[in-house]
């Protein structure tokens, strides 16, 4: 399974940040949660948000009301769109595979088994 | 949410300890610790899952643990390649969803 994230390098205050997740190698719709984590510089890593197989989505509390994730079957790839960037938003984004370890699959027993190389987003004028 | 020393050290050979602490909602609820590698410039990398489990290709030089509302990663013989950042993961039922710890820089000296 390889994961690789595309989407505009430079983005400008205000508008929205769109970055696409492609995956080979396993079809999106067989299974496991699809996310987004980013990591500003210098600092630690955030998870964004993530879609199930099934399209039910979860996000960050304090990214919420500016993110959407989707997934788009026809091309095996899901995206990233998040709206009003400021700098705050530069960062490394990274796209991943959120694996079940057990349990009866509930949310609290995936990981991220298999990660993208990552994104640079900066946000600036 | 979790939190993790900002960095910890060892000489080549030593045992060093990673700690994640948590709280009733995450990791006291109980829900499962993950740990990752980080390095500069790459892709973070499992390195534990499931409290205690290491994926293939982890050697057993990895050790993980859980009580109540902490986690700790343990790693055995230092080595170079051990250098990093490792961030603990967890989800947190208050937040309905998955949160990460604020990384802990491991340096070997």
């Amino acid at each position: 399974v390889q994961l690789q994230e595309s989407g505009p390098e430079l983005v400008k205050p205000s508008e929205t940040l769109s970055l696409t997740c492609a995956v080979s190698g396993y079809s999106i719709t067989s299974g496991f949660y699809w996310g987004w984590i980013r990591q500003p510089p210098g600092k630690g890593l955030e998870w964004i948000g993530s879609i199930h197989h099934n399209g039910n989505t979860y996000y960050s509390s304090s990214l919420r009301s500016r993110v959407t994730i989707s997934v788009d079957t026809s091309r095996n790839q899901f995206s990233l769109r998040l709206s009003s960037v400021t700098a705050a938003d530069t960062a490394v984004y990274y796209c991943a595979r959120q694996e079940c370890s057990g349990g009866g699959c509930y949310p609290q027993y995936y990981y991220m088994d298999v990660w993208g190389k990552g994104t640079t987003v900066t946000v600036s004028s | 949410v979790l939190t993790q020393p900002p960095s910890v050290s060892g000489a080549p050979g030593q045992r060093v300890t990673i700690t994640c602490t948590g709280s009733s909602s995450n990791i006291g609820a109980p829900y499962d610790v993950y740990w990752y590698h980080v390095l500069p410039g790459t892709a973070p990398k499992v390195v534990m899952y499931a409290n205690t489990n290491r994926p293939s290709g982890v050697p057993d030089r990895f050790s993980g643990s859980k009580s109540d509302t902490s986690a700790s990663l343990a790693i055995t013989g230092l080595q170079a390649e051990d250098e990093g950042d490792y961030y603990c993961q967890s989800y947190d039922s208050s937040l309905s969803g998955w949160v990460f710890g604020g990384g802990t820089k491991l340096t070997v000296l």
